[in-house]
């Protein structure tokens, strides 16, 4: 079992481009999590999602962040016209039901504005 | 919403010396506290957990403990050695399947050999 996978590990981007972040869950989970870790700060809920869903998006910023995972494929966050502000680390958790206890995140990606 | 406090943000010690980190929660209707330990550039993991109805769990030289009154838990590392070293992340959730994790601003623990 591979794991959570998440890529590209780093990526790097001018202010007013686009990211797109996946994050594929472990084999049989068809629930995904994100969360964002500004430096030095512990990480951050930003939304849920079910196979074709979002179940919660309480933790998103209101402009520019969306967040998929469509029927096939990973699951995508995109981060559009980002700012310097949006330089985080961006980690994805999964699970085989809702939440449940002490989920394993990805290898997360690290996300520099320049 | 729930708030989480974690401290102190640094600690250094001594190596085969204890660690003790501290965390309060504000929201009592929290019932599930896990910890993680992140290393430099590397992804959160989890090393012990503890659940509302349990008030200490240990797992070899790692202890946590719960005071659901004072709504504090901590984590107790024994024995300390260098790979010890990382940054600790207290959390708690609500509800039973709760998947919305609010983290403490974590620890710095630094063992000196």
């Amino acid at each position: 079992n591979a794991g959570v996978m998440q890529n590209p590990r780093h990526l790097v981007r001018r202010r007013g481009q686009e990211a797109r972040l996946r994050c594929s869950p472990m084999k049989g989970h068809s629930h995904v999590y994100w969360y964002r870790q500004l430096p030095e700060e512990g990480l951050k809920f930003m939304v849920y999602l079910q196979k074709e869903n979002i179940i919660d998006e309480s933790g998103m910023p209101k402009e520019r962040f969306s967040a998929e995972f469509p029927k096939e494929g990973p699951s995508i966050l995109r981060i559009q016209q980002v700012v310097r502000g949006d330089s985080a680390a961006y980690f994805c958790a999964s699970s085989s039901s809702e939440g449940g206890y002490g989920y394993t995140f990805g290898s997360g990606t690290r996300l520099t504005v320049v | 919403g729930e708030n989480v406090e974690q401290h102190p943000s640094t600690l250094s010690v001594q190596e085969g010396d204890s660690a003790v980190i501290k965390c309060t929660y504000s929201d009592s209707a929290s019932n599930y506290f896990p910890w993680y330990k992140q290393e430099l550039g590397k992804r959160p993991q989890l090393i012990i957990d503890i659940r509302s109805n349990v008030g200490e769990k240990k797992d070899q030289r790692i202890a946590v403990t719960l005071n659901k009154t004072a709504k504090h838990f901590s984590l107790h590392i024994t024995e300390t050695q260098p790979e010890d070293s990382a940054v600790y992340f207290c959390a708690a959730s609500i509800g039973a399947g709760s998947y919305q994790l609010t983290f403490g601003k974590g620890t710095k623990l630094s063992v000196i050999p």
